[in-house]
């Protein structure tokens, strides 16, 4: 079976911090994602990776960052935590067998004070 | 706006009732997805329909596509409490890079009554 892992679970940072969050993938896919997940706003696209060092910004790129420096690995960074970044944050894979099926993380939430 | 919206928002049945959603889209796919999500756990796939197919079986899950209309339903039937979930639609968005990404509608949330 796939896995995508997220590092954090639970995650509560402060206005102005750095944050990292991390994801691995297990099935060797070109392709990783991250989206971040509001009530009534469903899942929105914020950057994805189709491969080592390669990114492209989503529909919401605005105070993130995105690193992929290997291929199992995919973090996000939030350079400089605000409070309207509270959320679920989703990291998900594709690619190889697996066509355009996406595989998801068990998601982070973060909440910024 | 986004690409996929389903209809309705949430839905409630009594366990053993069929289940119907709908999804709307506005521009042309290459394939459409639907997914499920437990509460507060990622989504998990269940079934894509490429735009020449116009019908697909999988289990309980029936997934209709309508491309003239744009619109795609996904059917559980004989539903079960362990059903209660929300349920996304997600379309091919075709970037200048070769991995496709999807855009996700803003999902039906079911409960499904024992």
């Amino acid at each position: 079976d796939v896995k995508v892992t997220q590092s954090s679970r639970y995650l509560v940072k402060r206005t102005g911090e750095k944050v990292f969050l991390e994801c691995v993938q297990d099935m060797d896919h070109e392709n990783m994602f991250w989206y971040r997940q509001d009530p009534g706003l469903g899942l929105r696209l914020i950057y994805f990776s189709y491969d080592v060092k390669m990114k492209e910004k989503g529909d919401i790129p605005e105070g993130y960052s995105v690193s992929r420096e290997k291929k199992e690995r995919f973090s996000l960074i939030l350079e400089s935590a605000s409070t309207n970044q509270t959320s679920m944050y989703l990291c998900a894979s594709s690619g190889g067998v697996s066509g355009n099926t996406i595989y998801f993380g068990e998601g982070s939430w973060l909440t910024v004070v | 706006s986004q690409q996929g919206e389903e209809d309705p928002q949430a839905l409630s049945i009594q366990e053993g009732e069929n289940a119907t959603m709908n999804c709307s889209y506005k521009t042309s796919i290459n394939n459409l997805q639907w997914y499920r999500q437990n509460s507060g756990r990622g989504l998990v796939h269940l079934i894509l329909i490429r735009s020449n197919e116009r019908e697909k079986h999988s289990g309980r899950l029936r997934v209709t596509l309508d491309t003239s209309k744009k619109s795609s339903s996904l059917l559980i039937t004989a539903s079960r409490a362990a059903d209660t979930a929300s349920y996304f639609c997600a379309t091919d968005k075709e970037s200048k890079a070769a991995g496709n990404k999807l855009t996700f509608g803003g999902g039906t949330r079911v409960l499904v009554k024992p």
